[in-house]
């Protein structure tokens, strides 16, 4: 099984930067993903990493240690429409498994 | 490219009735497609796993008999609620796996919103 953390709820102000950070627990590892919903909305894809580092995409950025089961999803240069859910997810290792675990997700509110 | 659809985006069903759900991956071939259900300011939560061509695979203590899913093509994948309950209302939402370009990805269908009176 798996058990994924990240916090509940977070603020920021626009233009500025906000990091939110993932947790995991898993018996295999087969990488790690970051998804955005807004409200009434699906998730849609941010990031994926399966190997250790940092993965850069525009003003998304995202993080992994697998030896720490630590992730983190840096947004940069923060707009009012980034107010949404962030969902970190875990895929399990095993062959052909592509099953996703999702943690709870962060709300994150951008103020002006 | 990677577009996925769900029909209905909204229902509104009698206690009792059945609801089909439709999920269509529009312009790629999905060998699996994944049913979530998500609660109110909760996270997604698999119901099943859905292969072209065979039966699907339930997660623990979802009920098979009462959340029929049928994939029955490469880019088409259904789940029938039966006999629904108010319990059963909540935020249906598909993915599918694009075995071609990015097969690690998953592709979010725009849900839809089942409620049961």
């Amino acid at each position: 099984g798996q058990n994924i953390d990240q916090p509940t709820e977070m603020t920021a102000t626009e233009g500025a930067i906000v990091q939110i950070n993932c947790t995991y627990q898993t018996s295999g590892f087969n990488g790690l993903f970051w998804y955005q919903q807004h409200a009434g909305e699906a998730p849609t894809f941010l990031s994926y990493n399966v190997l250790d580092g940092l993965e850069e995409k525009g003003r998304f950025s995202s993080f992994l240690s697998r030896s720490k089961g630590y992730s983190y999803l840096l947004l940069k240069e923060l707009q009012m429409k980034d107010s949404a859910s962030y969902l970190c997810a875990v895929r399990e290792a095993g062959a052909g498994s592509y099953q996703l675990t999702f943690g709870k997700g962060t709300k994150l509110s951008v103020i002006p | 490219g990677a577009v996925v659809s769900q029909h209905p985006s909204r229902v509104i069903c009698k206690s009792g009735t059945s609801v089909k759900i439709e999920c269509r991956s529009l312009d790629f071939q999905a060998t699996t497609m994944f049913w979530y259900r998500q609660f109110p300011k909760k996270s997604l939560m698999l119901m099943a796993t859905s292969n072209e061509g065979s039966k699907a695979t339930y997660e623990q203590g979802v009920e098979k008999d009462k959340f029929l899913i049928n994939h029955a093509s490469l880019t088409l994948s259904t789940l029938t609620v039966t006999s629904a309950h108010p319990e059963d209302s909540s935020f249906y939402i598909c993915s599918a796996r694009d075995v071609g370009e990015r097969p690690h990805e998953q592709f979010f269908g725009p849900g839809t919103r089942l409620t049961v009176l």
